[in-house]
């Protein structure tokens, strides 16, 4: 079964611009979660889609925002991009079986995004 | 108050030998699960091992171990035989509430290893 997969791998953008970060989950898998990690603040979690849903949310401004299509693939736009974007975003998918005892997530490669 | 503290921001191992990374939590939730996962310098985050707050039984996965004591709020993780490829930053994570909370992992701020030959 093929993993996560997140596109771009890298990404330079500046100051003020947007930027749309795509992950496709592993077949099957109906839950996407969305975490930062720089240096300073770690790994932090942005939020969670579930069947189009966004069911948790993070403690992140409204520039951070996100979507889940029919097929689960999930996308996260950042609007007016700040230095302190500058992060690796990483994906994770899980099968979401409702007992949450044992849902493991699965995370992608990430996105390493730079703001100039 | 951290909820995940990963108190060993670095350490060496020889190659071959056992090591043991510090994970405490701090949570009001009866319901709750840990894992840890490796960060090798690619920036993928791996899977380890998972335990559950209700079970009786350390985890294991081949040469990865779960010391969990739960009065003690303590998930230590336990790498067996060390190997070059060991060589990553490792996270302690936890996932609290029951299904209905959804999939939000909480990190502590990890350890990096260093096996050395």
């Amino acid at each position: 079964k093929a993993g996560v997969t997140q596109t771009p791998r890298y990404l330079i953008k500046t100051r003020g611009q947007q930027v749309t970060l795509s992950c496709s989950p592993i077949s099957g898998h109906r839950s996407v979660s969305w975490y930062q990690q720089t240096p300073g603040q770690g790994l932090q979690f942005l939020f969670e889609y579930f069947s189009e849903t966004q069911r948790n949310k993070g403690n992140f401004p409204g520039r951070f925002s996100g979507r889940q299509f029919s097929n689960s693939r999930s996308e996260m736009n950042v609007s007016t991009l700040e230095l302190g974007d500058s992060a690796l975003y990483l994906c994770a998918s899980s099968p979401y079986t409702g007992t949450s005892e044992t849902d493991t997530q699965y995370f992608g490669p990430g996105t390493r995004l730079t703001v100039l | 108050a951290q909820k995940i503290t990963q108190t060993q921001p670095g350490m060496f191992v020889q190659e071959k030998e056992a090591v043991t990374l510090d994970c405490t939590y701090d949570t009001s939730d009866q319901s709750y699960g840990l894992f840890w996962y490796k960060q090798p310098s690619s920036g993928e985050m791996i899977f380890l091992i998972y335990q559950g707050s209700y079970d009786e039984q350390n985890a294991t996965e081949g040469r990865y171990s779960l010391n969990f004591q739960k009065a003690r709020k303590s998930a230590n993780l336990v790498i067996s035989a060390s190997q070059l490829g060991d060589s990553a930053m490792y996270f302690c994570a936890m996932r609290e509430g029951g299904g209905a909370a959804g999939n939000k992992l909480t990190f502590g701020g990890g350890t990096r290893v260093l096996v050395k030959p």
